[in-house]
């Protein structure tokens, strides 16, 4: 089935100590998202790739950094840990960004920070 | 500005009919998803809107007024499994999504 894969599924770092989080698609959508999201929030967008071409949201940190080396792949950089990035990140894909399309979620990797 | 209002949190019993309603200001709109998101898993498609009316779809239904800002998801014949967080979506002039909150709807036997 095509689907949106997260690896993985939880990951423990210590404060300061670099993460990746890793996402592929095989839904060869064109569009792929990293949110944020805290116990009891709304999904807080990080950014998103439109093909290679990379959107970065206002608020989000610089600590927060992001690689889509090819349609299938996107990876999450988190450079420096604080105890505030424990959350769940969440991987989405959509067709495009021109029109109401649904996006598809993965199961997210949940990030403890010790 | 844009924002979404949405209960925190709703209570109903297995085999009844639930709404949960959602209100919202944006100088801008293309549309309104409903997503389910089950505790610890990621949000799932439920429903979009971009007219006024009713959209029907097995047990859950949601209903659009742009005059009013104003949605609804109806759930009929409740279900154990539907306890999970309703997220009301706003797609806004740039389609970019606007989250609301959730409500965290607990079902009861």
């Amino acid at each position: 089935d095509a689907m949106v894969i997260q690896n993985p599924r939880y990951q423990v770092t210590q404060f300061g100590k670099p993460v990746t989080l890793s996402c592929s698609q095989t839904l060869n959508h064109n569009v792929m998202y990293w949110y944020q999201q805290k116990s009891s929030q709304a999904p807080k967008l990080l950014f998103h790739y439109y093909d290679k071409d990379f959107n970065n949201e206002a608020d989000t940190p610089d600590n927060f950094q992001s690689r889509r080396p090819n349609t299938s792949f996107c990876f999450l950089d988190i450079r420096s840990p604080g105890l505030g990035d424990a959350a769940m990140y969440l991987c989405a894909t959509s067709t495009s960004t021109g029109g109401p399309e649904t996006q598809y979620f993965g199961p997210g990797t949940r990030l403890l920070v010790l | 500005g844009q924002n979404i209002d949405q209960p925190t949190e709703m209570t109903a019993t297995e085999g009844a009919i639930v709404q949960i309603n959602c209100t919202y200001q944006t100088s801008g709109f293309n549309g309104l998803f409903w997503y389910q998101q089950h505790a610890g898993e990621a949000p799932t498609f439920l429903s979009y809107n971009v007219l006024d009316g009713l959209e029907e779809k097995g047990r859950f239904s949601s209903f659009l007024s742009r005059s009013k800002g104003y949605s609804y998801l109806l759930l009929k014949e409740l279900q154990m499994k539907d306890s999970a967080s309703y997220l009301c979506v706003l797609l806004d002039s740039n389609y970019q999504l606007i989250w609301g909150a959730g409500t965290k709807l607990i079902i009861k036997p």
